[in-house]
C-alpha cells in the first residue's frame, strides 16, 4: 500500500493568514491526489483533485500543487469557515489511502 | 442535487451482526462506484473498499477483506456495509462516498454521506 504522510498534524493560524499543508506519498502517484476538508458532524468535502484542480464551487483561495511524491495545499487568506481538518488521498493505486489529516485551528 | 444519505447511529454488543446503509439520489446510482471509509475515534480516514452497484463488483482493502461485506440493491439505489460478528474495535464513524467514475474506472470521492456512528460495547 502507498503510505501518505501529512504535515504538520496540527496547525494554529489566524484569520487572514496564508497557510500551506503538505502531503508526501511513499512512492510516486502521478498527481493522482485529492484534498478534502472535514468539519465535525459533517460530510467530508472534496476541495481539489488531480493535485491542483479546484472542485466546482470551492473558493479560489484554495490551491494545490506538487508532483511525484510531494504535494501541497495552500489557503491564501484564511477565513473563519476554513478551520477544519484537511485530508489528502491518493487514488493512483488500490487500495486508495489517506494521510492522517492536518487539523487547522484558530490561534 | 446529488446526495448520499446514510442510516442512523447504531449501538451494538460484541458478536452481534449489523448492516448499515447509504442511499444515493440525484444521479444514476448504477453507474458510479460507492466507497466506504472508516474513521476510528481520534484517528484519520481509512479506505475500506468499493462496490460498483451496476454489477456488485467489489474491491476490498486488504485490511478489511474478510472483516466486512459490501452489497448493493440497485432497485432502491442503496449500498450496504455489513458485519457478521462485531468487535469493540469496530467502533467508529463510517462514511460512504461516491467515486468519480469514467466507464468503470474509478478515481477520487466527489460526494460523501454524513457518516454513521457505530458503537460496539458490552
Amino acid at each position: 500500500d502507498i503510505q501518505m504522510t501529512q504535515s504538520p498534524s496540527s496547525l494554529s493560524a489566524s484569520v487572514g493568514d496564508r497557510v500551506t499543508l503538505t502531503c508526501r506519498a511513499s512512492q510516486g502517484i502521478a498527481n493522482s491526489l485529492a484534498w478534502y476538508q472535514h468539519k465535525p458532524g459533517k460530510a467530508p468535502k472534496l476541495l481539489l483533485y488531480t493535485a491542483s484542480r479546484l472542485e466546482s464551487g470551492v473558493p479560489s483561495r484554495f490551491s494545490g500543487s506538487g508532483s511525484g511524491t510531494d504535494y501541497t495545499l495552500t489557503i491564501s487568506s484564511l477565513q473563519p469557515e476554513d478551520f477544519a481538518t484537511y485530508h489528502c488521498q491518493q487514488y493512483f493505486t488500490t487500495p486508495q489511502t489517506f494521510g492522517q489529516g492536518t487539523k487547522l485551528e484558530i490561534k | 442535487e446529488v446526495q448520499l444519505v446514510q442510516s442512523g447511529a447504531e449501538v451494538k454488543k460484541p458478536g452481534e451482526s449489523l448492516k448499515i446503509s447509504c442511499k444515493g439520489s440525484g444521479y444514476r446510482f448504477t453507474s458510479y462506484w460507492i466507497g466506504w471509509v472508516r474513521q476510528m475515534p481520534g484517528k484519520g480516514l481509512e479506505w475500506m473498499g468499493i462496490i460498483y452497484p451496476g454489477d456488485s463488483d467489489t474491491r476490498y482493502s486488504p485490511s478489511f477483506q474478510g472483516q466486512v461485506t459490501f452489497s448493493a440493491d440497485r432497485s432502491i439505489s442503496t449500498a450496504y456495509l455489513q458485519w457478521s460478528s462485531l468487535k469493540a474495535s469496530d467502533t467508529a464513524m463510517y462514511f460512504c462516498a461516491r467515486l468519480l467514475t469514467i466507464a468503470t474506472d474509478y478515481y477520487y470521492m466527489d460526494v460523501w454521506g454524513k457518516g454513521t456512528t457505530v458503537t460496539v460495547s458490552s
